[in-house]
């Protein structure tokens, strides 16, 4: 399995500013997914990443809120943007390995609380 | 879409004993059924997966079954350990737009009691 690091591992904000979370994987992988889990909830999919192309969103979930990049294999980011107190979750990136294998495998997550 | 029912949504059973949390999934298309560990503080970790053409699938202490006739699955944690206090997620999955599509389950708290 892939090994999956991100940044920032936590961070406290106001509300109406934005963060970046970065998502760095040790091999290069075909898909990338970002997740958010709100409080005590299950895993919700906001988008795929893509290297080279546009990330698809999920119902709800819109660019100009969560923008991401996908710039190679191995990196990803996703920025919320312009945060409310709703925001507050954690964020997870996922990754497929290459040759279209089945099982996502998980960052340790981003655990943000807007003020 | 795809909808996917676990239950319990908690459970407390005491060292040694034995845990199930059921799942149920809509999609009669789904053929991959992973299973994940979550502990307090990070990530989701895969802990046992079964594709659709398997009944049953066990790993030391784990095993997963899957009745894709009733649309439902299940895990089962033998001789349960402290360590096995987590949350659980069951997840169903399927081929769409040229990736596999998971859809996640609410999640179980399993609470093993020392």
């Amino acid at each position: 399995s892939a090994v999956i690091s991100q940044k920032p591992s936590r961070d406290i904000c106001q509300r109406g500013t934005s963060l970046t979370i970065q998502c760095q994987v040790d091999s290069q992988v075909t898909m990338m997914f970002w997740y958010r889990q709100q409080p005590g909830q299950s895993l919700t999919l906001i988008a795929t990443a893509n290297q080279g192309s546009e990330a698809t969103y999920e119902s709800g979930f819109v660019i100009d809120k969560f923008p991401i990049s996908r710039p190679n294999l191995t990196f990803s980011t996703l920025t919320v943007s312009n945060m409310s107190p709703e925001d507050s979750s954690i964020y997870l990136c996922s990754v497929v390995g290459r040759g279209g294998q089945e099982t996502q495998y998980f960052g340790p997550g981003t655990r943000l609380l807007v003020l | 879409g795809e909808n996917v029912e676990q239950h319990p949504s908690t459970l407390s059973v005491q060292e040694g004993d034995s845990a199930v949390i059921k799942c149920t999934y809509s999609d009669s298309a789904s053929n991959y059924f992973p299973w994940y560990k979550q502990e307090l503080g990070k990530g989701p970790q895969l802990i046992i997966d079964i594709r659709s053409n398997v009944g049953e699938k066990k790993d030391q202490r784990i095993a997963v079954t899957l009745n894709k006739t009733a649309k439902h699955f299940s895990l089962h944690i033998t001789e349960t350990q402290p360590e096995d206090s987590a949350v659980y997620f069951c997840a169903a999955s399927k081929v769409a737009g040229g990736y596999q599509k998971v859809t996640f389950g609410t999640g179980t708290k399993l609470q093993v009691i020392p």
